[in-house]
């Protein structure tokens, strides 16, 4: 079965300052990595996917991924916090193949907060 | 065009009652899922749907939850007999078909079984 953990459930960040949120994966087959934004009050919104091709992906709002094999690590990043970043971030992975193949598995979750 | 859209946004019911949750994706959408996400577990996945059948159930909790999809379109997840360990936010996405790697997400139905 695959899995996802994220570590850290919260993360603090000064404005400006660098964005990790870390995710690590556990999958059987080459995965297809997400990460989803939520903010308060609102459903999933898509940052980025990893789909085998590009192992740098880019995403919306400034955020990037590295798919890193060899770690089974998928960390997002930004390079300059903004406040309009504070909300919940879901790392996911997804079933390639089988019955469950549309299936998402999702971590825990890291809250993000931005200070002034 | 429109996004995914569910109904109702909140629903609170006695322990007990049965409940409908309904989600209507986004059209042209062949594949829906259903997720539900609670402060004890995270997020869920519930089952999904290619059309109208449903190839993989296997998140369904119990027994008292069904989801059918009539038409190709909109679905209806039924929670019977509700407990209060059935409350928490039940969201619904849809993608182009099960192949689609981008699942969008409605806003979701919050459920509390008092």
């Amino acid at each position: 079965a695959q899995s996802v953990t994220q570590l850290g459930s919260h993360v603090s960040v000064s404005e400006g300052a660098l964005v990790l949120l870390r995710c690590n994966y556990s999958s059987s087959v080459p995965p297809y990595l997400f990460w989803y934004v939520q903010y308060p009050n609102q459903g999933l919104q898509l940052l980025l996917k990893y789909t085998s091709a590009a192992t740098l992906v880019k995403g919306i709002n400034g955020f990037e991924a590295e798919f890193k094999k060899s770690e089974t690590s998928f960390h997002l990043t930004k390079p300059s916090a903004h406040m309009s970043d504070a909300a919940e971030y879901f790392c996911a992975v997804r079933d390639a193949g089988g019955t469950s193949y549309g299936k998402l598995t999702f971590g825990q979750g890291t809250i993000l907060t931005v200070h002034p | 065009g429109a996004g995914v859209s569910q109904s109702p946004s909140n629903k609170v019911t006695e322990k007990g009652k049965d409940v409908e949750l309904r989600c209507d994706p986004i059209s042209g959408h062949t594949a829906l899922y259903w997720y539900r996400q609670s402060l004890g577990q995270g997020l869920e996945f519930l089952i999904y749907f290619q059309g109208n059948s449903a190839p993989d159930k296997s998140g369904l909790p119990s027994d008292r939850f069904s989801a059918e999809r009539t038409g190709g379109s909109v679905s209806t997840l039924t929670i019977q007999r509700t407990q209060q360990e059935d409350s928490a936010v039940y969201l619904c996405a849809s993608s182009l078909d099960v192949w689609g790697f981008e699942q969008f997400f409605g806003p979701g139905t919050r459920l509390t079984v008092l």
